[in-house]
């Protein structure tokens, strides 16, 4: 089975604070994982994904096996980072679907 | 290129009647997902399609909820009789389909139909 945890519902920082929004996942075999964005009034989108290794808008996940773990991390958190984050993960097999965190609430006061 | 369509944006209906949305995916994306998200929580899938078979479907209420993809494009999602319970964000999403190696995967989500059932 697949489980994806967020622990925190809400998360609030200053402008210029690092941040860091929790993600643990529960899966047997060798997962992908992915963090989603919604900004107000738009839809799902990609942010990243492990195994691009990859830097959008200055924020970055390393995936942790050994704590199962994806944290989403940013060394200094602006306004426009205030959004919906989801934690995601994807097994293999036959159908490659996408399992959901509950999701966290960033909001980054001035 | 387009995005994943969804119509309609809202819907408010009764408990006890029945409601459709619909989903057009990107073009060429073989593989179509219904995710239901309810206030507070992340997406759950309830249906996935290759092509215009379903390929999971184990979440999905069959009691009420029936989804279709008849020509392998776009697709519905209908529940029949709706409950209190259905009101959530109704998301569809394409991608180019499964096999194309890890990390190929090209998730991309509709803006979603938002069901309100009183």
């Amino acid at each position: 089975a697949q489980r994806v945890t967020q622990p925190e519902k809400l998360l609030s920082v200053f402008k210029g604070a690092p941040v860091e929004l929790k993600c643990n996942y529960s899966y047997s075999g060798s997962p992908e994982l992915f963090w989603y964005v919604q900004y107000s009034r738009q839809r799902l989108q990609l942010l990243l994904r492990h195994i691009s290794r990859e830097s959008i808008k200055g924020f970055t996940a390393d995936l942790n096996k050994g704590e199962t773990s994806f944290h989403l991390k940013k060394p200094f958190a602006q306004e426009e980072d205030s959004a919906m984050y989801y934690c995601a993960l994807r097994g293999g097999g036959s159908n490659y679907k996408l399992t959901f965190g509950k999701g966290t609430l960033l909001t980054v006061n001035p | 290129e387009a995005g994943v369509a969804q119509s309609p944006r809202y819907k408010i209906i009764e408990k006890r009647q029945s409601v459709a949305f619909w989903c057009n995916p990107i073009s060429g994306h073989a593989t179509l997902y219904w995710y239901q998200q309810i206030l507070g929580q992340g997406p759950k899938l309830l249906i996935q399609f290759q092509n215009n078979g379903v390929v999971d479907d184990s979440q999905l209420p069959k009691d009420r909820f029936s989804a279709e993809r008849l020509k392998g494009v776009d697709s519905t999602l209908k529940i029949q009789p709706a409950k209190l319970e259905d009101s959530a964000v109704y998301l569809c999403a394409s991608s180019l389909g499964p096999g194309l190696g890890r990390g190929n995967y090209g998730y991309t989500f509709g803006s979603g139909t938002r069901l309100t059932v009183v």
